[in-house]
């Protein structure tokens, strides 16, 4: 299953609200989830099953979509957000991973 | 809580084999619920799941690796392991161990080691 996400690259400012789109090539339900990256560290899951909130994971995250689209907002862009975000599919093996969307200033 | 290291070498020669090993604490790894992986990420790229191991032994791998894969597990040692036979500069990569729950992503996962394959 290919993933695709857009934009790749998002520039955005303190404040902001950011919607990033993972799509993917065949329905995977609601089997997706995604994470968080920052340089030199392993990636964090930020949210499972397409909406679920990880506990300690700030509620200006939030997660929608199932079938083959999905999405990942921030409501208000905080300056520990800039990092890479992937969606990434646990519907069937092998999993797959979008390719990242970058969030800068 | 439990925490996932990995350790290896972090230089291989071409056409040499990758080894890696994956160790667990804070918890067992004899769970009918988890499964215990290996993804890798080039750096400056994105990431790519590599395979699982259940603690019985049974395995799943990536095809586009299969061939040159094998994860091992030694639950007396808690831990499991990787080895990647006939590298090249492509496998030149972060490696990480990671654990998923039965139907859900990857919650746990180690800080990453860095392999680089040259001569």
């Amino acid at each position: 299953i290919q993933l695709t996400q857009s934009p790749s690259f998002l520039s955005a400012s303190l404040g902001d609200r950011v919607t990033i789109t993972c799509r993917a090539s065949q329905g995977i339900s609601s089997y997706l989830a995604w994470y968080q990256q920052k340089p030199g560290k392993a990636p964090k899951l930020l949210i499972s099953a397409a909406s679920t909130l990880q506990s300690g994971v700030p509620a200006r995250f939030s997660g929608s979509g199932s079938g083959t689209e999905f999405t990942l907002t921030i409501s208000s862009l905080q300056p520990e957000d800039f990092a890479t975000y992937y969606c990434q599919q646990f519907n069937s093996y092998p999993f797959t991973f979008g390719p990242g969307t970058k969030v800068d200033i | 809580q439990v925490q996932l290291q990995e350790s290896g070498p972090g230089l291989v020669k071409p056409s040499q084999t990758l080894s890696l090993t994956c160790n667990v604490s804070g918890g067992s790894m004899n769970s009918d619920d988890s499964y215990w992986s290996w993804i890798r990420q080039p750096p400056g790229k994105g990431l790519e799941w590599i395979g699982y191991i259940f603690y019985s032994g049974s395995t799943y791998y990536n095809p586009s690796l299969k061939s040159r894969l094998s994860i091992s597990v030694d639950t007396s040692k808690n831990q499991f392991s990787l080895k990647l036979t006939s590298v090249t500069a492509a496998d030149t990569a972060m490696y990480y161990c990671a654990r998923n729950w039965v139907g859900h992503p990857f919650d746990i996962w180690g800080q990453g080691t860095m392999v680089t394959v040259s001569s």
